[in-house]
């Protein structure tokens, strides 16, 4: 099993660009998440998604979009980036919610925005 | 509602010394507790998780953390710090009921150093 995956590692976008952050896991967890991690805050809950079609908001939903049309893969959207958007960003997935179930972690997706 | 405040932001400690991470947290109804790892450039890890079942939950690499109701309180402890501890420890808080429910809540960070 690959676990929890993010696409890009990395990415500098300027203000105004859009993006889509990927994250897919293969172990069949129907809960996944979208955390930011910034210096000093740990993590915040942007997004999450109990199953395939249900997605809600985290603490920190504003600026970014998301959509669960399969188990697999849950996008994250930057629809015009501003530089508060700078940050490390997390997927995380579990068989049933974060607290029956260990969490996994994908390695992150370091994003700055000029 | 739920908040978590770990007490240091950094803790230094010499090989083979005991380690404590200090966690204390809020939540308006029962809370299930968390103690997560991450290492330089990686994603988090599970340490130990307390569901209201034993005080004391036992972990993974030798961790173990009490749960004390009174002083609302779940500090991490290991016996002897080895090299391959240091990383930056998170305590997390979630609720099993409520709005907020499935929730996690995380305090700001740990930063564990260990010395040869």
């Amino acid at each position: 099993n690959a676990g929890v995956t993010q696409t890009p590692k990395f990415q500098v976008l300027k203000t105004g660009q859009s993006m889509t952050l990927q994250c897919a896991q293969d172990m069949n967890h129907e809960y996944m998440s979208w955390y930011r991690q910034d210096p000093g805050m740990g993590l915040r809950l942007i997004h999450y998604s109990v199953g395939a079609g249900i997605t809600d908001q985290g603490e920190v939903p504003n600026g970014y979009n998301v959509s669960r049309s399969t188990t697999e893969d849950f996008p994250l959207r930057l629809l015009s980036a501003a530089p508060s958007q700078t940050s490390v960003y997390f997927c995380a997935s579990s068989y049933s919610g974060p607290i029956q179930g260990e969490q996994f972690f994908g390695p992150g997706t370091r994003l700055t925005v000029l | 509602a739920q908040s978590v405040t770990q007490l240091d932001s950094h803790v230094s400690v010499s090989e083979g010394t005991p380690v404590l991470l200090r966690c204390n947290y809020s939540s308006s109804y029962s809370p299930s507790l968390f103690w997560y790892v991450q290492h330089p450039n990686k994603g988090l890890q599970l340490l130990l998780k307390y569901t209201s079942a034993a005080t004391l939950v036992k972990g993974i690499n030798g961790f173990e953390a009490e749960f004390k109701k009174s002083e609302t309180s779940f500090h991490l402890t290991k016996p002897s710090a080895h090299m391959s501890d240091a990383a930056e420890y998170f305590c997390v808080v979630s609720s099993d009921r409520g709005s907020t429910l499935g929730r996690l809540y995380f305090g700001r960070g740990t930063q564990l150093t260990v010395w040869p």
